[in-house]
């Protein structure tokens, strides 16, 4: 079965400070994997996608995530933080069946 | 610019009422979804349309039904609403390996 793990439902640090949000999966082939982003109030958007190639894949606002097959990872990382990088991320895997499937969500919280 | 519009955004209803909430794209995509999400619940899939007429259910699409008449306009229909379908909807169109989200309808069944 496929599916998403996001462990940390509330992340907090400091402006300045590096971020990283966790996100494991589990899926049997060679997954696609993506990265959203929600700000308060409004809808998700796109931040990256690792499908094939260079494990680390650059994304939009500075974002970049590391996909590790070893440890079936793709965690999200930024350095460093801002106050406007509060969000709540979602880590998305596409398999076999098109359908995008979503972890539960990281809320970020970036204090100035 | 791709673009995903959906309406009404906020909408309130008594239970037992009839519920259509519209999404729209410009883009042409053969594939769109509707979704809602809840707090402590994420994203879940509710149906997932191929393109004009071919919808499939998502994970859950108990006491929802859609529409798909044009490819640019895929309507979420919910029969005598329940208080339990009180959420945030989203729908989605679909092109090569991206998903592209509308603004949301938060529905409120009082």
């Amino acid at each position: 079965a496929q599916s998403v793990d996001q462990p940390d439902a509330h992340v907090t640090l400091s402006e300045g400070a590096s971020l990283e949000l966790r996100c494991s999966y589990s899926y049997s082939a060679a997954p696609y994997l993506f990265w959203y982003v929600q700000y308060p109030g409004q809808s998700l958007q796109f931040l990256l996608k690792y499908i094939t190639g260079d494990t680390v894949v650059k994304g939009t606002k500075g974002f970049e995530a590391e996909f590790r097959k070893s440890n079936s990872s793709f965690n999200l990382k930024k350095s460093p933080a801002h106050w406007s990088d509060s969000a709540k991320y979602f880590c998305a895997l596409t398999g076999n069946t098109g359908k995008l499937i979503f972890g539960l969500g990281t809320t970020l919280q970036v204090q100035p | 610019d791709m673009k995903v519009t959906q309406m009404p955004r906020y909408l309130i209803k008594r239970m037992g009422e009839n519920v259509l909430l519209e999404c729209g794209q410009d883009m042409s995509h053969e594939t769109m979804y509707w979704y809602r999400q809840d707090p402590g619940l994420g994203l879940q899939l509710i149906y997932i349309s191929y393109d004009v007429d071919s919808n499939s259910e998502g994970d859950i699409p108990k006491g929802y039904r859609v529409s798909r008449k044009k490819r640019e306009h895929f309507s979420l229909i919910l029969d005598s609403a329940k208080t339990n379908q009180t959420s945030v909807y989203f729908c989605a169109s679909h092109t090569g390996d991206e998903q592209y989200f509308g603004p949301g309808t938060r529905l409120t069944v009082l």
